[in-house]
Formats: structure tokens, sequence, C-alpha cells
């Protein structure tokens, strides 16, 4: 029920295509859902997440999709550009004094260029 | 602003021994929370402290514990060492806890022989 699955494992895209990624969860009480991006060498850098209040988020080209009822969510990448080539993990954690997340096991993107 | 920093960034250790990394969060930071990042297991969270308390704890053994100073700077340490916990040990901090945006260091390698 802590799980939150992640695919595809990787991905590689035209410039300028679209990139999606999709997540699933199985935790009902999960009310928070970021997506992390990962270079080489670095530690992740949050870009963008999403309650469940709303069904879509979009920042830049960057944009969350979520499904409560079918307990999905996912990025697309719109316009993807070389320097998006990185891994990508969603997640989803609960609130209040259960406040954990649990990570899905990333995206491996390469935009060929 | 300086952003997260962790110390040391490479560390090898030999079965038995004891290891203690340390991170030190973005000023006015009170959250620290860490994280183990393995290819096979992905990110995996180990736990939380916000003002000097543990407040949140995943699924690891008692061998991985830590602590948090007044200052917000967090310590882990991992006692008996285990082959498998070579790894990267990446910690994050944020303003009040892990639902807003978390903000991580560059992690450190820990290699076990």
């Amino acid at each position: 029920q802590q799980q939150v699955k992640q695919s595809p494992q990787s991905l590689i895209v035209q410039k300028g295509g679209i990139s999606i990624i999709n997540c699933a969860y199985e935790n009902t009480a999960f009310d928070y859902f970021p997506w992390y991006q990962q270079f080489p060498g670095k530690g992740p850098a949050l870009l963008i997440a999403i309650r469940p209040d709303v069904s879509e988020k979009k920042e830049g080209r960057f944009t969350i999709s979520f499904n409560k009822s079918a307990k999905q969510f996912s990025l697309h990448i719109m316009d993807s550009q070389p320097g998006d080539s990185a891994t990508y993990f969603c997640a989803a954690s609960k609130g209040n004094r259960d406040d954990k997340i649990i990570f899905g096991k990333g995206t491996r993107l390469h935009i060929l260029p | 602003k300086a952003g997260v920093t962790q110390t040391p960034r490479y560390l090898i250790k030999t079965r038995g021994q004891q290891v203690t990394l340390s991170c030190s969060p973005i000023s006015g930071h009170r959250s620290v929370s860490w994280y183990q990042q393995t290819p096979g297991q992905g990110l995996q969270f180990l736990f939380e402290y916000f003002s000097e308390t543990q407040r949140n704890k995943g699924n690891f053994p008692g061998r991985f514990s830590g602590r948090q100073f007044s200052n917000s700077r967090s310590e882990m340490n991992v006692s008996t060492l285990e082959l498998g916990d070579s790894a990267l040990y990446l910690c994050a901090s944020s303003k009040q806890g892990i639902q807003e945006t978390q903000y991580f260091g560059p992690g450190t390698r820990l290699l076990v022989l």
C-alpha cells in the first residue's frame, strides 16, 4: 500500500517532443505528489508538486496531470530540450504526523538533439 | 543564500565499522530529512528531524540513527556497517517539513568494503 510505481524506466524523446512519465499509487491517504529532477552527481531538485484537490498544475514547460479516481499522476515535459536529460522521480507523501515520503524508482530521460 | 552542504562527500569503510555523516541545512530551515539512494532500491526515506526532534522515520533498521542540533545541523550515524549500506546518502532541508520544497545536498557517497 505504500508503493509508488513509476514508468517507464527509461525514455528517449526527440528534441521538441513531449516527454511523458507516469506514476501510480495505492494509498489514498497520500496528499502531496512532487516530482524531482536529478542530474548526475547532484542531489534531486523539486520540479513541481500537486495536491489532490486539483487535476492539473503547470509551471513553464512542465505539467502534472492528476487522476484521483485512478490513483495516477503524470509529468508532461513539453518542447523537450537536451538540457532536460536527467533522471526524474515521482513521489507521494501523507501529511500530519505520518509525514513520510515514498519515491518511485525513477525514469532516465534522454532528449536527442 | 548557501545551499545544503554535506560532509564528507566520499567515504570508504569496512564491514562492522560505524560512520557519521553531517548535513548543514539552508539558513532558516528547521526540517532536515535523510535519504538513501541505491541503483536497486532507488531513493528511500530514512528519517526527518525538526527542531532537534525526530518527527518521522522510514523502514530502516535501528543501525541507522540521527540527530539534530540547535542550529538545525544534522548528523546521521550508521553502526555495524554492512556491504548493502553502500549508497549515496542525501540530506534535504526545508522550512517546515517534507510537504513543501525540499532542497537537497549533493550527498555523501559511502562505499563499504
